[in-house]
């Protein structure tokens, strides 16, 4: 079974201050991970996913996550903080590629953790 | 043109109302989803369907019933449901099994009287 953590529901940082959002995760394999935003009133949107090659992900908007086997992490970062930037993320964990018979991804999700950028 | 278009945006209905939600893309994809996105909670998969076949249904209760006519569009049939139900119903697509990478709609913000 795979299992995500958000730690904080809400983070809140000065505009230009680093953002960190962390997630770890639970897998009985080798996982792929993801983050997605989710913008008021909007649906999601991908980020950037991690899918076994290099443990830094590069993704959207200026957004990074590494990779850590040994913590089980996968934490979000960028270096910079926007006022664009405020917005819902939610972290996901899904089994590898092989997903469902048929076809179909299944994602786990966490709970989500809401950026509020201030001037 | 949005790639994920889902109909209505909002939506109240009483318990013995009878509704469906729609959902299109314009992506070419082969795989179909219905997300129920409910505060302080993880989005829930409730049903997804590949290559129109229903492949995965988490144990949703019947008052939800998916239909897939086509690879392009997905509904769910509402029928006397439950004030609990209110949430925000998120349709996605992706493309096979091999990237991860769903593609969601806007979301249908259901309220239940």
């Amino acid at each position: 079974a795979q299992s995500v953590t958000q730690l904080g529901s809400h983070v809140s940082v000065s505009e230009g201050a680093l953002v960190l959002l962390r997630c770890n995760y639970s897998s009985s394999v080798p996982p792929y991970l993801f983050w997605y935003v989710q913008y008021p009133n909007q649906g999601l949107q991908l980020l950037l996913k991690y899918t076994s090659a290099a443990t830094l992900v590069k993704g959207i908007n200026g957004f990074e996550a590494e990779f850590k086997k040994s913590e089980t992490s996968f934490h979000l970062t960028k270096p910079s903080a926007h006022m664009s930037d405020a917005a819902e993320y939610f972290c996901a964990v899904s089994e590898g590629p092989w997903g469902l018979t048929g076809g179909g991804n299944k994602l786990t999700f966490g709970t989500g953790t809401q950026l509020k950028v201030e001037l | 043109e949005t790639g994920v278009t889902q109909t209505p945006r909002h939506l109240v209905m009483g318990m013995t109302n009878k509704k469906s939600l729609k959902c299109e893309q314009h992506l070419g994809h082969n795989a179909m989803y219905w997300y129920k996105q409910s505060a302080k909670k993880p989005l829930e998969l409730m049903f997804v369907y590949s290559l129109e076949e229903r492949v995965e249904n988490n144990s949703v209760p019947s008052r939800f019933s998916p239909e897939c006519p086509n690879s392009s569009h997905l509904f769910l049939h509402l029928h006397t449901l439950q004030p609990e139900d209110s949430a925000l119903y998120l349709c996605a697509s992706s493309q096979g099994a091999n990237t991860g990478e769903l593609f969601f709609g806007e979301g249908s913000r259901l309220t239940v009287l």
